[in-house]
């Protein structure tokens, strides 16, 4: 049961560039979640989907976007990537909320 | 305005000792609450999860406590072992909030000493 994979596992991006962050979930879950990591400032929620079909803004959603492609998956796209999107991006699924299931981490330099 | 604070970015704690992790919060709409733990290079795994009708919850070596009037939550680790080394974040939800979405603290780095 592989629970909630994430790839890449490290990438690094010149600004300007764009790119993809994938995210599935095999638990059957209906809710799915982007959260970046910064030093000091916990995990900051970007967006999330709470049910296939539906995607919402959350605390820090400028320069993303995002595409609940169907219930397992749930990816994040940089456009024009920037220094200050250097992070620590982690997918994340719950069935209600509650209590969410991570993903590993996709460990990002923009440059 | 971070409504959940976790104030001590560190805790260094002998082997055997009581490892004890703190967290305010500000939105009085919470009404659970749970706890967190990250390994380096892993995602963060739940620990343990109190709602706003207790005042205590236990599983094993990790309590929570709540103290809704301070708006402060604590959790004790007894006794701290080496392999409880990791980041914890405090994390908080409002099941009103639409997308009923955790609201995470800063986390708190704790090294258990053998």
């Amino acid at each position: 049961n592989a629970g909630v994979t994430q790839t890449p596992k490290f990438q690094v991006l010149k600004t300007g560039q764009s790119m993809t962050l994938q995210c599935a979930q095999d638990m059957n879950h209906n809710s799915m979640y982007w959260y970046r990591q910064d030093p000091g400032m916990g995990l900051r929620l970007i967006y999330y989907s709470a049910s296939e079909g539906t995607t919402d803004k959350g605390e820090v959603p400028n320069g993303y976007n995002v595409s609940r492609l169907n219930k397992r998956e749930f990816s994040l796209r940089l456009e024009s990537a920037a220094p200050s999107q250097t992070s620590v991006y982690f997918c994340a699924s719950s069935i209600t909320g509650e209590k969410l299931f991570f993903g590993s981490g996709t460990q990002l330099s923009v440059l | 305005d971070q409504q959940v604070k976790q104030n001590s970015p560190s805790l260094s704690v002998q082997e055997g000792r009581i490892s004890i992790l703190n967290c305010d919060y500000t939105n009085s709409m919470f009404d659970y609450f749970l706890w967190y733990k990250k390994y380096p290079a892993e995602g963060p795994t739940f620990l343990i999860s109190i709602s706003s009708i207790k005042d205590k919850n236990e599983d094993g070596r990790f309590t929570v406590f709540l103290n809704k009037s301070a708006k402060h939550l604590s959790l004790h680790i007894v006794p701290s072992q080496p392999g409880d080394s990791a980041v914890y974040f405090c994390a908080a939800g409002d099941p009103k909030a639409a997308g009923n979405k955790l609201t995470f603290g800063g986390g708190t780095r704790v090294l258990v000493k053998p």
